[in-house]
């Protein structure tokens, strides 16, 4: 069974860059898309973007100009990068397998916090 | 964006119990919609997706039907493990959205 291990900094300063990393074991990165999904505490779920293994990327539109989404299929992994950050970016990032739409297989999530 | 819009926003029901939840989008979306469960403290986990497909691995007492714009799940003799809150997802166009979701609460 795949499973999904995301990592990274959980306290961030406003105006600086968010990045995380989601370690994918138990299966390949190829086939799928790769997604970024947020959920802000007590508040819904935010589809940030995804990633195909081969490269290509979609974006949340209201996200698009801040964000970046990369994968390394050496490492098995995929990363993401939120630039200038504020308050409002406060919430838990979740990595999920994504496959026509479904988010399959999410990772446990990890609460990133925008505070000076 | 498509808006997706859950009802009820919160349900209170009693173990055994058979109960639907609601979800209509702000356009045709076919049936390109999948249902998640989260529990607190955890990451949602896929129900059904393509409006009426259970993922691998869910019991059956969880059905999804409907086409076009309203969707339902429906969750049949209600245990406790299935109190939690569920969502909506539609995945016709980009980006993807979710609806409010639906906190199922004991009686």
């Amino acid at each position: 069974q795949v499973q999904l291990q995301e990592s990274g900094p959980g306290l961030v300063k406003p105006s600086e860059t968010l990045s995380l990393t989601c370690a994918v074991s138990g299966g390949s990165l190829s086939g799928y898309f790769w997604s970024w999904i947020r959920q802000a505490p007590g508040r819904g779920l935010e589809w940030i973007g995804y990633i195909y293994y081969a490269g290509s990327t979609d974006y949340n539109p209201s996200l698009e100009s801040r964000l970046t989404i990369s994968v390394d299929t050496s490492k098995n992994q995929f990363s993401l990068k939120l630039r200038s950050v504020t308050a409002a970016d406060t919430a838990v990032y979740y990595c999920a397998r994504t496959y026509g739409g479904n988010m399959q297989f999410w990772g446990q999530g990890t609460l990133v916090t925008v505070s000076s | 964006d498509i808006q997706m819009t859950q009802s009820p926003s919160s349900l209170s029901a009693s173990v055994g119990d058979r109960v639907t939840i609601t979800c209509r989008a702000s356009q045709d979306i076919y049936n390109y919609l999948v249902w998640y469960q989260q529990k607190p403290g955890k990451a949602p986990k896929s129900l059904i997706y393509a409006a009426s497909s259970l993922q691998s691995g869910v019991p059956s007492k969880f059905s999804g039907s409907g086409s076009g714009t309203d969707f339902t799940l429906t969750i049949s003799s209600l245990q406790p493990e299935d109190f939690a809150t569920y969502y909506c997802q539609q995945y016709n166009s980009y980006p993807y959205t979710f609806g409010q979701g639906t906190k199922l609460e004991i009686k």
